[in-house]
């Protein structure tokens, strides 16, 4: 099985608007973290936010934010206010808690339209 | 702080030939990973180094290798280049979070 699915290979937001990108993970681990990551045409992978499988409270960093639904063992990606520079390929990565091993899903497109 | 650095930034080779990538983590950061992205695709997993030794690798042929250095600092090597090795080499170091290098864009001729 896949450790992180990303389901949406592309997708296009209105300027201004917000997005949801969809990370669902599988693991049977109780300490285990949730990571997101932009990567611009550039190449460079940008870390973005980050939840701990323990946090309480959804993580947000500026206009993202990370929708925790632990039940759901989903870890979605909220972008607020989306700006062009916005449109990156994005990807959302696991990290397990017995060791460093990190997994990441296929990730998304993000296409902002002016 | 300065973040990790990888060189060179461009690498271009001709089939068979030996490439050799370099890597240097953030300071303070013992683990470092190599991943492989082929033009439109997603990261592969390579190589993972931690404390000089290697902790994992992914689903690659024995012709990569690499090594982590007493300073943390790590070199991917890829042996009898082939056209598909073309690819962004990307290298990360870890505390808990990756933290990822420009890349090393490799063209294979």
């Amino acid at each position: 099985a896949q450790k992180i699915t990303q389901t949406q290979p592309g997708m296009f937001v209105q300027e201004k608007e917000a997005v949801t990108l969809d990370c669902t993970y599988d693991t049977s681990d109780q300490s285990y973290g949730l990571f997101w990551y932009k990567q611009p045409s550039s190449g460079e992978m940008i870390f973005l936010i980050y939840q701990g499988s323990y946090d309480e409270q959804n993580a947000t960093e500026g206009r993202y934010s990370l929708n925790f639904q632990k039940a759901r063992k989903s870890a979605n990606l909220v972008i607020s206010a989306s700006q062009l520079g916005d449109s990156a390929m994005y990807f959302c990565a696991m990290r397990e808690g017995r060791g460093n091993q990190f997994y990441f899903g296929t990730g998304t497109s993000l296409t902002v339209i002016p | 702080e300065a973040g990790v650095t990888q060189s060179p930034t461009h690498l271009i080779k001709t089939r068979g030939q030996q490439a050799t990538l370099r890597c240097s983590p953030i300071s303070g950061h013992t683990s470092v990973y190599w991943y492989q992205q082929a033009l439109g695709l997603g990261l592969q997993f390579l190589l993972w180094y931690d404390e000089g030794e290697e902790r994992n690798r992914g689903n690659f042929p024995p012709r990569f290798s690499g090594r982590q250095f007493p300073n943390y600092s790590s070199e991917l090597n890829v042996n009898a280049l082939e056209l598909e090795d073309s690819a962004l080499y990307l290298c990360a170091s870890s505390q808990w979070a990756q933290y990822f290098g420009p890349g090393t864009r490799l063209l294979v001729l």
